[in-house]
């Protein structure tokens, strides 16, 4: 079965540089969410969106901004990267309304030099 | 605020052995409860909710509302659960819902 995809799976960038995840939902999922895990460090959640459409916003600083496409792609973007923002971006998708089951891609683990 | 907490960074047990992670938390509406599993080079997954009121992989976990807490148990641990356990709680406001994790914890299960 399909599972969410992300992409690069890995990325290292340079500090003041930017950066572009990219998570596909599983097929007829309309909700994403983004998380960052930073080592040793539980998921912290980012932000959501619901049918293309910002949902929730969680501790997402103010250098990043993400959207969702009309393909219900999302795209995570990251500006002026700082070496704290080296961590494990993960993308997770659901259905409406069933925030507890989420289905989780692999992970973007982006290293800031 | 709401708030998930799982007090073992790592727990190790040998198999055979019964195993209890702990999980509490902190929530002023109804909880609802989920424990994730992420298996070594695998994706986090969902492994059970307190509403199912399931079995999963010998696992079972009771939502105690006057302990606030939502320990994952399981009786004889195998080799096979050796992983990272996350304690999940769901968070509802202003219509839209997220998950709050606790920080996780570590099981190995030695031979």
């Amino acid at each position: 079965a399909a599972g969410v995809i992300q992409s690069p799976r890995h990325l290292i960038k340079e500090k003041r540089e930017t950066a572009t995840l990219k998570c596909y939902p599983i097929p007829r999922h309309d909700t994403v969410y983004w998380y960052q895990q930073g080592p040793g460090q539980d998921p912290q959640f980012l932000i959501s969106f619901y049918e293309k459409m910002q949902s929730d916003k969680g501790s997402i600083p103010d250098r990043f901004s993400a959207q969702q496409f009309s393909d219900y792609h999302s795209e995570l973007n990251m500006s002026s990267l700082e070496l704290g923002d080296s961590a494990l971006y993960f993308c997770a998708s659901s259905l409406e309304g069933y925030a507890g089951e989420l289905f989780f891609g692999e992970g973007s683990r982006l290293t800031v030099l | 605020a709401q708030r998930v907490t799982q007090p073992e960074k790592l727990l190790s047990v040998f198999k055979g052995a019964p195993v209890e992670l702990k999980c509490n938390y902190s929530y002023s509406g109804s909880p609802e409860l989920f424990w994730y599993v992420q298996y070594s080079r695998q994706r986090l997954q969902l492994l059970l909710r307190h509403i199912s009121r399931e079995s999963i992989k010998g696992f079972t976990a009771d939502l105690n509302k006057g302990e606030t807490s939502f320990h994952l148990k399981k009786p004889f641990a195998q080799e096979e659960d050796s992983a990272m356990y996350y304690c999940a709680l769901k968070d509802v406001q202003g219509g839209s819902e997220k998950l709050v994790f606790g920080k996780g914890t570590k099981l190995t299960v030695n031979p």
